[in-house]
């Protein structure tokens, strides 16, 4: 099956700081990706969408300028947090649809990188 | 926002029993639901993805059945076995023109030996 890998799985990083986390489709093109963090005991909560060469759309709540999305490959997909603190600590996610045909709709996942914040 | 939701929160089960649990969804403006497996330290994966009311999947020992009219699916697990264990989440599109997915709060199984 398709093979989405998320790097790096795990960071540690100090408050103020940025932290970038790369999502790569690696045998297929995705046009779209998704980014989704997760709260402890919670469920995957949609960050944004990636789009391909475009600016990424974020979902109500997400700060924009706090989780940079660029996706500037059809293979690539970067999400940036920026001026980390330690509320921004969370597992981040990411998926991606081949664009292919014989679109059944499914989403290939990362493996997520959890991020800590001291 | 959709609101997405799946119960019971966890299971535990013994080896080969059967078990099943469910997924709540609004009935208006049904397009898919999608099923997604999740083990703890892998990737989620996809499970089925279903589109008609009355519609029934099967993969293995997993089977999921979905009715629109009243907004709800059943994934149903015949003879549990330990490697099952995980996390299983729905998630319909909050729409027809979107490809995002808005994912329930899951159902967290374990399978004891």
């Amino acid at each position: 099956g398709a093979v989405v890998s998320q790097h790096p799985s795990r960071v540690i990083c100090k408050s103020g700081t940025s932290v970038k986390i790369e999502c790569r489709s690696l045998d297929f093109q995705a046009t779209t990706m998704f980014w989704y963090r997760q709260f402890p005991k919670q469920s995957l909560m949609l960050m944004a969408t990636s789009n391909e060469g475009s600016k990424a759309t974020y979902e109500q709540g997400v700060e924009k300028d706090k989780f940079l999305i660029n996706h500037a490959s059809l293979t690539l997909s970067t999400l940036t947090v920026t001026s980390a603190h330690p509320e921004d600590s969370s597992f981040y996610i990411c998926s991606a649809r081949d664009r292919r045909g014989a679109n059944t709709g499914e989403l290939f996942f990362g493996e997520g990188s959890r991020l800590t914040v001291l | 926002i959709l609101n997405v939701e799946q119960s019971p929160q966890s299971l535990h089960v013994q080896e080969g029993d059967s078990t099943n649990f469910t997924c709540s969804f609004p009935s208006s403006n049904f397009y898919a639901l999608h099923w997604y497996r999740w083990e703890t330290a892998k990737s989620p994966e996809a499970l089925f993805v279903m589109t008609l009311n009355g519609d029934e999947k099967k993969k293995g020992r997993i089977s999921a059945t979905l009715n629109t009219k009243e907004g709800y699916s059943y994934l149903y697990i015949k003879g549990s076995q330990p490697e099952d264990s995980a996390t299983y989440l729905c998630a319909p599109p909050p729409s027809y023109n979107t490809d995002k997915l808005i994912f329930g709060t899951g159902t967290r199984l374990q399978v004891f030996p």
